[in-house]
């Protein structure tokens, strides 16, 4: 059974930094790309960042670009985002999702219970 | 980096068939089999419901299925039950600076 889960979420100050981890198993971790997923309260579904089975490849939402940094540890079957520069609008449950292909955008098939992440001002 | 367009709200009665559209471009919808949809309960993660536009993941119901037509795709609901009431969400693959996208997501209610 594939199972992802968020850790690492929290109430951080505007300007702020936070890291978050994703455990997965269930699943060869370094055969798949995997993402990050973002909902603010309310709100719908807003693809945040890609990284491909390799690490080798990264892709950013507009809206976190530059002050967001995916990356993984295939030896850890773990997911990280490390997160700077935090505003309001990042307040969100952040999900961990996997994709179905090494590389790129196809669907996701397994997402995470997800972690909430609170900037204050 | 513009969302996919669905409609807010969609209702219908027991029994009843609806439809959600997911409007994109051909720059995605329009132009690649990888658009897929989520189903998701209040408080709950969201889980697959269609991929490649029609096909469903094992142990979804058949009472859903999808297509598409130009840079529309469409979700069909039959027999529209209670647990049925959730919000959905289309998604589709983009050859744009980013990889791909979500809708606006659309809330089922079931009368």
């Amino acid at each position: 059974e594939i199972q992802l889960v968020e850790s690492g979420g929290g109430v951080v100050q505007s300007g702020g930094s936070l890291r978050l981890s994703c455990a997965a198993s269930g699943f060869t971790f370094d055969d798949y790309a995997m993402h990050w997923v973002r909902q603010a309260p309310g709100k719908g579904l807003e693809w945040v960042s890609l990284i491909s089975g390799d690490g080798g490849t990264t892709y950013y939402a507009d809206s976190v670009e530059g002050r967001f940094t995916i990356s993984r540890d295939n030896s850890k079957n773990s997911l990280y985002l490390q997160m700077g520069s935090l505003r309001t609008e990042d307040t969100a449950l952040y999900y961990c999702t996997k994709d179905t292909r090494f590389f790129d955008w196809t669907y996701f098939d397994s997402w995470g219970q997800g972690t909430l992440v609170t900037v204050s001002s | 980096q513009s969302a996919l367009t669905q409609p807010a709200s969609v209702s219908g009665s027991p029994g009843q068939s609806i439809t959600i559209s997911c409007t994109g471009t051909s720059s995605d919808v329009g132009a690649y089999k990888f658009v897929s949809w989520y189903q998701q309960h209040p408080g709950k993660a969201p889980k697959l419901l269609i991929y490649d536009v029609t096909n469903r993941p094992s142990g979804v119901s058949d009472r859903f299925s999808g297509s598409k037509s130009g840079n529309t795709a469409s979700l069909t609901i039959s027999g529209l039950q209670a647990e049925d009431e959730a919000d959905y969400y289309c998604g589709s693959y983009r050859n744009t600076d980013t990889p791909g996208v979500f809708g606006t997501g659309t809330k089922v209610t079931v009368l």
